[in-house]
């Protein structure tokens, strides 16, 4: 059975800094793996599918690496702002079913 | 585009009351699946759907039934509602699920407690 793990629960900065969200998998035969975002209250939003052939993907600020064979993977978020707050979500594509992370609750203080 | 679409939003169900949650979507994607959000338990699959007419169970099943009569819609039933079904509901749908699995597109979710 997959199992995903997010560290930290959560995470607390100053504007600008940048920052790494660690996401790690028990089981490397993944398909894909993406990562989300959660606003209070609401839906999940996609950022970045990194496809189990690929190393990383990026986009603006965000950068997502993965290491099938370590089963990590990571989300770097570059001169973070107050609007980046939210919580951030990892989930791997095994099987039929895609298997998520408890998330990591970013705090950007201005 | 509209997305993927569920509704109600909120709903407030008494003890032993039916319900369906509808959610549709309008991308032609085969894969449909359903999750419910607990805090501390995170997302976990209830059901799931690789196609109309194909549904199978998830991680945590119980209380609840799918059908896909359509490739757009996949409503979600529960039974006989029970309190530990107070939840936050999402449903999901990506192209396919597997080797040429594509990115998943998720509703705004349905709030439902059970009183």
């Amino acid at each position: 059975k997959q199992e995903v793990t997010q560290i930290p629960a959560a995470l607390s900065v100053p504007e600008g800094e940048n920052l790494v969200l660690n996401c790690s998998f028990t089981d490397s035969a993944i398909y894909n793996l993406q990562w989300f975002r959660q606003d209070p209250g609401k839906g999940l939003t996609s950022l970045l599918l990194i496809q189990s052939s690929q190393r990383e993907q990026t986009s603006g600020r965000l950068n997502a690496s993965l290491d099938k064979s370590s089963g990590r993977s990571t989300l770097y978020i570059a001169a973070s702002q107050p609007g980046d707050s939210a919580t951030y979500l990892c989930a791997a594509y095994s099987g039929s079913r895609l298997t998520f992370g408890e998330g990591t609750q970013l705090t950007v203080n201005p | 585009n509209a997305g993927v679409t569920q509704t109600p939003k909120f709903q407030v169900l008494k003890t032993g009351q039916s319900m369906t949650l509808q959610c549709a979507q309008d991308m032609n994607h085969e894969y449909m699946s359903w999750y419910r959000q607990d805090p501390g338990m995170g997302l976990r699959l209830i059901h799931y759907s690789v196609g109309a007419g194909i549904t199978d169970q998830g991680e945590v099943p119980n209380g609840y039934n799918v059908s896909r009569s359509t490739t757009e819609d996949f409503p979600l039933r529960l039974l006989s509602a029970a309190p530990s079904q107070t939840s936050v509901y999402f449903c999901a749908s990506s192209y396919s699920i597997g080797k040429m699995n594509t990115e998943a597109f998720f509703g705004q979710g349905t709030r439902l407690t059970v009183v």
